[in-house]
Protein backbone atom coordinates (compact mmCIF):
# COMPACT_ATOMS: atom_id res chain seq x y z
CA UNK A 1 0.00 0.00 0.00
CA UNK A 2 0.63 3.69 -0.93
CA UNK A 3 1.48 5.87 1.92
CA UNK A 4 2.71 9.73 2.75
CA UNK A 5 4.03 11.27 5.65
CA UNK A 6 4.95 15.00 6.40
CA UNK A 7 5.65 14.57 10.06
CA UNK A 8 5.80 18.60 10.54
CA UNK A 9 2.33 19.81 10.76
CA UNK A 10 3.05 23.24 11.38
CA UNK A 11 6.37 25.29 10.67
CA UNK A 12 6.88 28.79 11.96
CA UNK A 13 9.37 31.28 10.23
CA UNK A 14 10.34 34.33 10.14
CA UNK A 15 10.41 36.43 6.79
CA UNK A 16 13.28 35.72 5.20
CA UNK A 17 14.68 32.35 6.58
CA UNK A 18 15.00 29.50 4.49
CA UNK A 19 12.36 26.49 5.23
CA UNK A 20 12.46 22.52 4.34
CA UNK A 21 9.01 20.60 4.70
CA UNK A 22 9.93 16.70 4.86
CA UNK A 23 8.07 14.37 2.73
CA UNK A 24 8.80 10.66 3.09
CA UNK A 25 6.57 7.82 1.21
CA UNK A 26 5.98 4.37 0.64
CA UNK A 27 5.20 2.18 -2.03
CA UNK A 28 6.33 -1.36 -3.96
CA UNK A 29 6.09 0.17 -7.52
CA UNK A 30 8.92 0.57 -9.32
CA UNK A 31 7.25 3.71 -11.63
CA UNK A 32 5.34 6.37 -9.73
CA UNK A 33 4.98 10.28 -9.71
CA UNK A 34 5.52 12.44 -6.99
CA UNK A 35 3.88 16.28 -6.51
CA UNK A 36 3.96 19.01 -4.34
CA UNK A 37 0.77 21.70 -3.70
CA UNK A 38 0.37 24.70 -2.08
CA UNK A 39 -3.26 25.16 -0.25
CA UNK A 40 -3.32 28.89 0.28
CA UNK A 41 -6.32 30.02 2.92
CA UNK A 42 -8.78 30.82 -0.28
CA UNK A 43 -8.94 26.65 -0.31
CA UNK A 44 -7.62 25.54 -4.33
CA UNK A 45 -4.55 23.51 -4.33
CA UNK A 46 -1.73 24.53 -6.84
CA UNK A 47 -0.12 22.03 -7.99
CA UNK A 48 4.04 22.77 -7.94
CA UNK A 49 6.33 20.46 -9.21
CA UNK A 50 5.82 16.92 -10.40
CA UNK A 51 8.42 14.21 -10.50
CA UNK A 52 8.89 10.70 -11.94
CA UNK A 53 10.49 7.89 -9.96
CA UNK A 54 13.45 7.78 -12.98
CA UNK A 55 13.72 11.31 -12.68
CA UNK A 56 16.35 11.70 -9.03
CA UNK A 57 18.02 15.39 -10.58
CA UNK A 58 17.12 18.01 -7.97
CA UNK A 59 15.04 20.84 -9.85
CA UNK A 60 15.37 24.29 -8.35
CA UNK A 61 12.25 27.06 -9.72
CA UNK A 62 13.13 30.51 -8.36
CA UNK A 63 13.36 30.51 -4.85
CA UNK A 64 11.83 27.03 -4.57
CA UNK A 65 13.86 24.03 -4.67
CA UNK A 66 13.33 20.01 -4.66
CA UNK A 67 15.41 17.30 -3.27
CA UNK A 68 14.46 13.64 -4.46
CA UNK A 69 16.35 10.73 -3.01
CA UNK A 70 14.85 7.36 -4.03
CA UNK A 71 17.09 5.69 -1.32
CA UNK A 72 15.51 7.36 1.33
CA UNK A 73 12.63 7.50 -0.08
CA UNK A 74 12.33 11.29 0.68
CA UNK A 75 11.18 14.23 -1.28
CA UNK A 76 11.96 17.72 0.17
CA UNK A 77 10.87 20.81 -0.40
CA UNK A 78 12.80 23.84 -0.07
CA UNK A 79 11.88 28.14 0.33
CA UNK A 80 14.76 30.27 0.11
CA UNK A 81 13.99 34.05 1.75
CA UNK A 82 10.47 32.90 2.46
CA UNK A 83 8.15 35.58 2.06
CA UNK A 84 4.89 35.77 3.90
CA UNK A 85 3.13 34.90 0.88
CA UNK A 86 4.40 32.11 1.38
CA UNK A 87 1.88 30.91 4.43
CA UNK A 88 -0.11 27.70 3.01
CA UNK A 89 -0.44 24.14 3.63
CA UNK A 90 1.78 22.36 1.81
CA UNK A 91 1.05 18.64 0.22
CA UNK A 92 2.78 16.45 -1.04
CA UNK A 93 1.34 13.14 -2.96
CA UNK A 94 2.44 10.06 -4.62
CA UNK A 95 0.42 8.61 -7.61
CA UNK A 96 0.82 5.44 -9.03
CA UNK A 97 -1.47 2.69 -10.76
CA UNK A 98 -3.76 0.69 -8.85
CA UNK A 99 -6.25 -0.69 -9.55
CA UNK A 100 -6.15 0.24 -13.21
CA UNK A 101 -6.25 3.88 -12.84
CA UNK A 102 -3.80 6.61 -11.16
CA UNK A 103 -4.22 6.28 -7.75
CA UNK A 104 -2.93 9.33 -5.41
CA UNK A 105 -2.79 9.42 -2.35
CA UNK A 106 -1.77 12.54 -0.57
CA UNK A 107 -0.20 13.47 3.00
CA UNK A 108 -1.84 15.26 6.00
CA UNK A 109 0.28 18.84 4.35
CA UNK A 110 2.35 21.11 6.58
CA UNK A 111 1.44 24.40 7.30
CA UNK A 112 3.71 27.32 7.02
CA UNK A 113 3.45 30.12 8.51
CA UNK A 114 5.68 33.11 7.79
CA UNK A 115 5.92 36.19 10.45
CA UNK A 116 6.82 39.09 9.24
CA UNK B 1 -9.89 30.98 -18.34
CA UNK B 2 -10.32 27.34 -18.37
CA UNK B 3 -10.66 25.97 -14.79
CA UNK B 4 -12.82 23.64 -12.14
CA UNK B 5 -16.17 26.00 -10.71
CA UNK B 6 -17.32 24.33 -7.11
CA UNK B 7 -20.66 25.77 -5.65
CA UNK B 8 -21.70 26.51 -3.45
CA UNK B 9 -18.84 27.92 -1.29
CA UNK B 10 -20.37 27.17 1.99
CA UNK B 11 -23.24 24.42 2.49
CA UNK B 12 -25.56 23.83 5.48
CA UNK B 13 -27.10 20.87 6.06
CA UNK B 14 -30.25 19.77 8.53
CA UNK B 15 -30.37 16.14 9.95
CA UNK B 16 -30.95 13.96 7.77
CA UNK B 17 -31.24 16.09 5.00
CA UNK B 18 -29.07 15.55 1.17
CA UNK B 19 -27.68 17.99 -0.30
CA UNK B 20 -25.72 18.06 -3.57
CA UNK B 21 -22.25 19.60 -4.22
CA UNK B 22 -21.59 20.77 -7.71
CA UNK B 23 -18.42 20.40 -9.81
CA UNK B 24 -17.65 22.18 -13.51
CA UNK B 25 -15.02 22.28 -15.30
CA UNK B 26 -14.08 23.55 -18.74
CA UNK B 27 -10.83 21.83 -19.60
CA UNK B 28 -12.15 18.79 -21.64
CA UNK B 29 -10.91 16.83 -18.99
CA UNK B 30 -11.97 13.56 -19.02
CA UNK B 31 -11.28 12.26 -15.22
CA UNK B 32 -13.27 14.30 -12.20
CA UNK B 33 -12.33 13.47 -8.68
CA UNK B 34 -14.30 14.42 -5.09
CA UNK B 35 -12.12 14.50 -2.22
CA UNK B 36 -12.89 15.16 1.39
CA UNK B 37 -10.35 17.19 3.50
CA UNK B 38 -10.79 17.04 7.56
CA UNK B 39 -8.38 19.12 9.78
CA UNK B 40 -5.00 17.88 10.24
CA UNK B 41 -5.67 15.32 7.52
CA UNK B 42 -5.19 14.99 3.80
CA UNK B 43 -6.93 14.62 1.36
CA UNK B 44 -8.90 11.90 1.12
CA UNK B 45 -10.76 9.96 -1.83
CA UNK B 46 -14.65 9.58 -2.24
CA UNK B 47 -15.62 9.01 -5.98
CA UNK B 48 -13.72 9.24 -9.21
CA UNK B 49 -15.20 9.07 -12.80
CA UNK B 50 -12.60 8.22 -15.34
CA UNK B 51 -15.28 8.82 -18.22
CA UNK B 52 -18.73 10.09 -18.44
CA UNK B 53 -21.74 7.78 -17.87
CA UNK B 54 -18.91 5.88 -15.56
CA UNK B 55 -17.76 5.88 -11.81
CA UNK B 56 -15.87 4.26 -8.98
CA UNK B 57 -15.67 4.48 -5.48
CA UNK B 58 -12.97 5.43 -3.84
CA UNK B 59 -11.98 5.18 0.02
CA UNK B 60 -14.86 6.50 2.59
CA UNK B 61 -17.83 6.46 -0.45
CA UNK B 62 -20.11 5.47 2.51
CA UNK B 63 -22.55 8.09 3.02
CA UNK B 64 -22.04 9.76 -0.84
CA UNK B 65 -23.22 9.38 -4.47
CA UNK B 66 -22.31 10.99 -7.71
CA UNK B 67 -23.17 11.25 -11.28
CA UNK B 68 -21.40 11.68 -14.73
CA UNK B 69 -24.07 12.02 -16.92
CA UNK B 70 -22.01 15.04 -18.73
CA UNK B 71 -17.88 15.09 -19.26
CA UNK B 72 -17.87 18.29 -17.58
CA UNK B 73 -20.04 18.07 -14.66
CA UNK B 74 -19.96 15.44 -11.76
CA UNK B 75 -21.96 16.58 -9.03
CA UNK B 76 -21.26 15.00 -5.14
CA UNK B 77 -24.53 14.35 -3.26
CA UNK B 78 -24.02 13.90 0.77
CA UNK B 79 -26.64 11.66 1.79
CA UNK B 80 -28.36 11.11 5.34
CA UNK B 81 -26.59 8.61 5.90
CA UNK B 82 -23.02 10.08 6.27
CA UNK B 83 -23.84 10.95 9.69
CA UNK B 84 -20.40 13.62 9.98
CA UNK B 85 -20.52 15.26 6.88
CA UNK B 86 -18.96 18.65 8.07
CA UNK B 87 -15.94 19.26 6.00
CA UNK B 88 -14.08 20.91 3.24
CA UNK B 89 -14.92 19.22 -0.08
CA UNK B 90 -12.44 19.23 -3.20
CA UNK B 91 -13.27 18.33 -6.88
CA UNK B 92 -10.71 17.78 -8.79
CA UNK B 93 -10.21 17.12 -12.45
CA UNK B 94 -7.14 15.53 -14.61
CA UNK B 95 -7.06 15.10 -18.57
CA UNK B 96 -6.73 11.89 -18.83
CA UNK B 97 -7.56 8.82 -16.05
CA UNK B 98 -3.78 7.68 -16.57
CA UNK B 99 -0.46 8.96 -16.83
CA UNK B 100 1.74 12.11 -14.60
CA UNK B 101 0.01 14.94 -15.33
CA UNK B 102 -1.03 16.87 -12.12
CA UNK B 103 -4.73 16.88 -10.97
CA UNK B 104 -6.52 20.67 -11.14
CA UNK B 105 -8.68 21.92 -8.42
CA UNK B 106 -11.95 23.95 -7.37
CA UNK B 107 -11.90 26.17 -4.83
CA UNK B 108 -13.63 24.30 -2.52
CA UNK B 109 -16.84 23.68 -0.49
CA UNK B 110 -17.33 23.82 3.02
CA UNK B 111 -19.90 22.05 4.45
CA UNK B 112 -21.86 22.55 7.71
CA UNK B 113 -24.60 20.45 9.83
CA UNK B 114 -27.48 23.01 11.33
Amino acid sequence: AQKVTQAQTEISVVEKEDVTLDCVYETRDTTYYLFWYKQPPSGELVFLIRRNSFDEQNEISGRYSWNFQKSTSSFNFTITASQVVDSAVYFCALSEISGGYQKVTFGTGTKLQVIP
Amino acid sequence: DGGITQSPKYLFRKEGQNVTLSCEQNLNHDAMYWYRQDPGQGLRLIYYSQIVNDFQKGDIAEGYSVSREKKESFPLTVTSAQKNPTAFYLCASRDRPQGNQPQHFGDGTRLSIL
